[in-house]
Protein backbone atom coordinates (compact mmCIF):
# COMPACT_ATOMS: atom_id res chain seq x y z
CA UNK A 1 0.00 0.00 0.00
CA UNK A 2 1.27 3.28 -1.17
CA UNK A 3 1.97 4.92 2.22
CA UNK A 4 3.82 8.90 3.49
CA UNK A 5 4.66 8.75 7.20
CA UNK A 6 6.01 12.39 8.42
CA UNK A 7 8.14 13.00 11.70
CA UNK A 8 8.11 14.11 14.30
CA UNK A 9 4.33 14.88 14.46
CA UNK A 10 5.27 18.07 16.35
CA UNK A 11 8.14 20.71 16.51
CA UNK A 12 8.56 23.35 18.86
CA UNK A 13 11.67 25.38 18.47
CA UNK A 14 13.32 29.09 19.33
CA UNK A 15 13.45 31.90 17.16
CA UNK A 16 17.19 31.17 14.69
CA UNK A 17 16.87 27.35 16.25
CA UNK A 18 17.33 25.80 12.58
CA UNK A 19 15.87 22.10 12.30
CA UNK A 20 14.90 18.92 10.17
CA UNK A 21 11.12 17.86 9.25
CA UNK A 22 11.16 14.43 7.72
CA UNK A 23 9.15 12.35 5.35
CA UNK A 24 9.48 8.79 4.12
CA UNK A 25 7.35 7.13 1.45
CA UNK A 26 6.80 3.63 0.27
CA UNK A 27 5.29 4.27 -2.82
CA UNK A 28 5.00 1.83 -6.16
CA UNK A 29 6.71 4.79 -8.40
CA UNK A 30 7.23 8.16 -7.50
CA UNK A 31 6.27 10.63 -9.99
CA UNK A 32 6.85 13.39 -7.39
CA UNK A 33 7.40 14.61 -3.85
CA UNK A 34 5.88 17.52 -3.07
CA UNK A 35 6.08 19.83 0.25
CA UNK A 36 3.21 22.28 1.09
CA UNK A 37 2.62 24.88 3.98
CA UNK A 38 -0.99 24.52 5.77
CA UNK A 39 -1.91 27.61 8.11
CA UNK A 40 -4.76 26.75 11.02
CA UNK A 41 -7.98 26.64 8.95
CA UNK A 42 -7.02 27.54 5.73
CA UNK A 43 -5.89 25.25 2.60
CA UNK A 44 -2.67 23.88 1.62
CA UNK A 45 0.00 26.17 0.35
CA UNK A 46 2.58 24.96 -2.32
CA UNK A 47 6.22 24.96 -1.44
CA UNK A 48 8.40 22.56 -3.56
CA UNK A 49 7.88 19.37 -5.88
CA UNK A 50 11.07 17.61 -5.80
CA UNK A 51 11.25 14.56 -8.94
CA UNK A 52 14.38 12.64 -8.52
CA UNK A 53 16.82 11.07 -5.49
CA UNK A 54 19.81 14.23 -5.24
CA UNK A 55 17.66 17.55 -6.09
CA UNK A 56 17.43 20.28 -3.88
CA UNK A 57 15.36 22.82 -3.86
CA UNK A 58 14.85 26.32 -1.52
CA UNK A 59 13.01 29.18 -0.79
CA UNK A 60 14.10 31.45 1.46
CA UNK A 61 14.80 29.97 5.12
CA UNK A 62 13.61 26.80 3.25
CA UNK A 63 15.54 23.91 1.82
CA UNK A 64 13.44 20.52 0.50
CA UNK A 65 16.07 17.75 -0.35
CA UNK A 66 14.45 14.17 -1.87
CA UNK A 67 16.50 10.37 -1.34
CA UNK A 68 14.88 7.11 -2.53
CA UNK A 69 13.17 6.44 0.21
CA UNK A 70 13.39 10.23 2.20
CA UNK A 71 12.35 13.42 1.72
CA UNK A 72 13.65 16.49 4.27
CA UNK A 73 12.42 19.89 4.87
CA UNK A 74 15.12 21.83 6.41
CA UNK A 75 14.11 25.26 8.31
CA UNK A 76 17.39 27.33 8.71
CA UNK A 77 17.54 30.38 11.33
CA UNK A 78 13.42 29.85 11.66
CA UNK A 79 11.12 32.93 12.72
CA UNK A 80 7.65 33.12 14.17
CA UNK A 81 5.81 33.56 11.43
CA UNK A 82 7.55 30.65 9.67
CA UNK A 83 4.94 28.21 12.51
CA UNK A 84 2.57 26.21 10.74
CA UNK A 85 2.14 22.66 9.43
CA UNK A 86 4.34 21.36 7.20
CA UNK A 87 2.42 18.77 4.67
CA UNK A 88 4.60 15.95 2.64
CA UNK A 89 2.66 14.24 -0.40
CA UNK A 90 3.63 11.91 -3.03
CA UNK A 91 2.08 11.42 -6.58
CA UNK A 92 2.39 8.30 -8.68
CA UNK A 93 3.53 7.01 -11.93
CA UNK A 94 0.98 5.27 -12.20
CA UNK A 95 -2.66 6.17 -12.29
CA UNK A 96 -4.23 9.82 -12.07
CA UNK A 97 -2.44 13.03 -9.85
CA UNK A 98 -3.99 11.71 -7.00
CA UNK A 99 -2.02 12.91 -3.85
CA UNK A 100 -0.80 10.84 -1.50
CA UNK A 101 -0.21 12.79 2.06
CA UNK A 102 1.46 12.48 5.36
CA UNK A 103 -0.27 13.26 8.70
CA UNK A 104 1.72 16.59 8.86
CA UNK A 105 4.24 18.18 11.28
CA UNK A 106 2.66 21.05 13.31
CA UNK A 107 5.81 23.30 13.62
CA UNK A 108 5.62 26.17 16.35
CA UNK A 109 8.51 28.77 16.30
CA UNK A 110 8.62 30.82 19.76
CA UNK A 111 10.56 33.97 19.61
CA UNK B 1 -4.47 35.97 -11.42
CA UNK B 2 -7.26 34.47 -9.14
CA UNK B 3 -6.52 31.20 -7.56
CA UNK B 4 -8.87 28.31 -6.60
CA UNK B 5 -12.00 29.33 -5.25
CA UNK B 6 -14.68 27.53 -3.10
CA UNK B 7 -17.93 28.10 -1.71
CA UNK B 8 -19.42 27.90 0.96
CA UNK B 9 -16.36 28.69 3.81
CA UNK B 10 -18.59 27.38 6.56
CA UNK B 11 -21.61 25.13 6.42
CA UNK B 12 -23.78 23.56 9.32
CA UNK B 13 -25.78 20.31 8.82
CA UNK B 14 -27.80 18.03 10.25
CA UNK B 15 -27.22 14.12 10.35
CA UNK B 16 -28.72 12.75 6.66
CA UNK B 17 -28.83 15.79 5.18
CA UNK B 18 -27.23 16.46 2.08
CA UNK B 19 -24.59 18.85 0.99
CA UNK B 20 -23.10 20.39 -2.33
CA UNK B 21 -19.79 22.21 -2.16
CA UNK B 22 -18.16 24.09 -4.83
CA UNK B 23 -15.20 24.66 -6.93
CA UNK B 24 -14.14 27.19 -9.59
CA UNK B 25 -9.95 26.37 -10.63
CA UNK B 26 -7.54 28.62 -10.94
CA UNK B 27 -6.83 30.35 -14.06
CA UNK B 28 -5.61 27.84 -17.57
CA UNK B 29 -6.28 24.43 -14.82
CA UNK B 30 -8.84 21.73 -16.17
CA UNK B 31 -8.42 18.77 -13.89
CA UNK B 32 -9.91 19.50 -10.21
CA UNK B 33 -9.24 17.34 -7.48
CA UNK B 34 -11.51 17.03 -4.42
CA UNK B 35 -9.97 16.01 -0.39
CA UNK B 36 -11.28 15.45 3.03
CA UNK B 37 -8.84 16.95 5.72
CA UNK B 38 -10.29 15.40 9.66
CA UNK B 39 -8.72 17.63 12.44
CA UNK B 40 -5.30 17.04 12.98
CA UNK B 41 -5.00 15.05 9.72
CA UNK B 42 -3.51 15.00 6.62
CA UNK B 43 -5.71 15.52 3.87
CA UNK B 44 -7.29 11.98 1.34
CA UNK B 45 -8.34 11.96 -1.85
CA UNK B 46 -11.73 11.64 -3.04
CA UNK B 47 -12.05 11.50 -6.56
CA UNK B 48 -10.83 13.88 -9.48
CA UNK B 49 -12.22 14.86 -12.85
CA UNK B 50 -11.34 15.83 -16.22
CA UNK B 51 -13.00 16.35 -19.22
CA UNK B 52 -15.97 16.38 -17.18
CA UNK B 53 -15.27 12.60 -16.48
CA UNK B 54 -14.90 11.08 -12.72
CA UNK B 55 -10.93 9.59 -13.57
CA UNK B 56 -9.92 7.99 -10.20
CA UNK B 57 -11.75 8.12 -6.83
CA UNK B 58 -10.36 7.53 -3.29
CA UNK B 59 -11.76 4.73 -1.08
CA UNK B 60 -14.90 7.02 0.05
CA UNK B 61 -18.36 5.47 -0.04
CA UNK B 62 -21.06 6.65 -2.78
CA UNK B 63 -22.34 8.85 -0.74
CA UNK B 64 -19.94 11.08 -1.86
CA UNK B 65 -20.27 12.29 -5.55
CA UNK B 66 -19.20 14.85 -8.02
CA UNK B 67 -19.67 16.65 -11.49
CA UNK B 68 -17.59 19.00 -13.59
CA UNK B 69 -18.90 21.18 -15.51
CA UNK B 70 -17.43 22.48 -19.01
CA UNK B 71 -15.94 25.86 -17.50
CA UNK B 72 -13.80 23.33 -15.52
CA UNK B 73 -15.29 24.13 -12.46
CA UNK B 74 -17.02 21.28 -10.13
CA UNK B 75 -18.63 20.13 -7.55
CA UNK B 76 -19.01 18.00 -4.55
CA UNK B 77 -22.33 16.09 -3.22
CA UNK B 78 -22.59 13.87 -0.12
CA UNK B 79 -25.71 12.61 0.49
CA UNK B 80 -27.12 11.29 4.13
CA UNK B 81 -24.44 13.04 6.09
CA UNK B 82 -23.07 11.39 8.94
CA UNK B 83 -21.37 12.97 11.79
CA UNK B 84 -17.86 11.48 10.57
CA UNK B 85 -18.25 12.94 7.86
CA UNK B 86 -17.66 16.55 9.77
CA UNK B 87 -13.92 17.54 7.97
CA UNK B 88 -12.36 20.45 5.89
CA UNK B 89 -12.93 19.50 1.91
CA UNK B 90 -10.66 21.09 -0.24
CA UNK B 91 -10.48 21.28 -4.23
CA UNK B 92 -7.20 21.41 -5.37
CA UNK B 93 -6.82 22.51 -9.41
CA UNK B 94 -4.05 21.67 -12.22
CA UNK B 95 -3.46 21.03 -15.91
CA UNK B 96 -3.26 17.58 -17.61
CA UNK B 97 0.02 16.87 -17.77
CA UNK B 98 1.04 19.03 -14.75
CA UNK B 99 1.54 17.68 -11.91
CA UNK B 100 1.27 20.53 -8.94
CA UNK B 101 -1.76 20.56 -7.50
CA UNK B 102 -2.94 23.99 -5.76
CA UNK B 103 -5.03 24.32 -3.36
CA UNK B 104 -7.98 26.46 -2.37
CA UNK B 105 -8.87 27.52 1.27
CA UNK B 106 -11.49 25.08 1.68
CA UNK B 107 -15.26 24.50 3.04
CA UNK B 108 -15.60 23.58 6.75
CA UNK B 109 -18.04 21.08 6.89
CA UNK B 110 -19.65 20.37 10.64
CA UNK B 111 -22.80 17.83 11.02
CA UNK B 112 -24.94 17.32 13.88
Amino acid sequence: EDQVTQSPEALRLQEGESSSLNCSYTVSGLRGLFWYRQDPGKGPEFLFTLYSAGEEKEKERLKATLTKKESFLHITAPKPEDSATYLCAATLIQGAQKLVFGQGTRLTINP
Amino acid sequence: DAGVTQSPTHLIKTRGQQVTLRCSPKSGHDTVSWYQQALGQGPQFIFQYYEEEERQRGNFPDRFSGHQFPNYSSELNVNALLLGDSALYLCASSYQGGVTQYFGPGTRLLVL
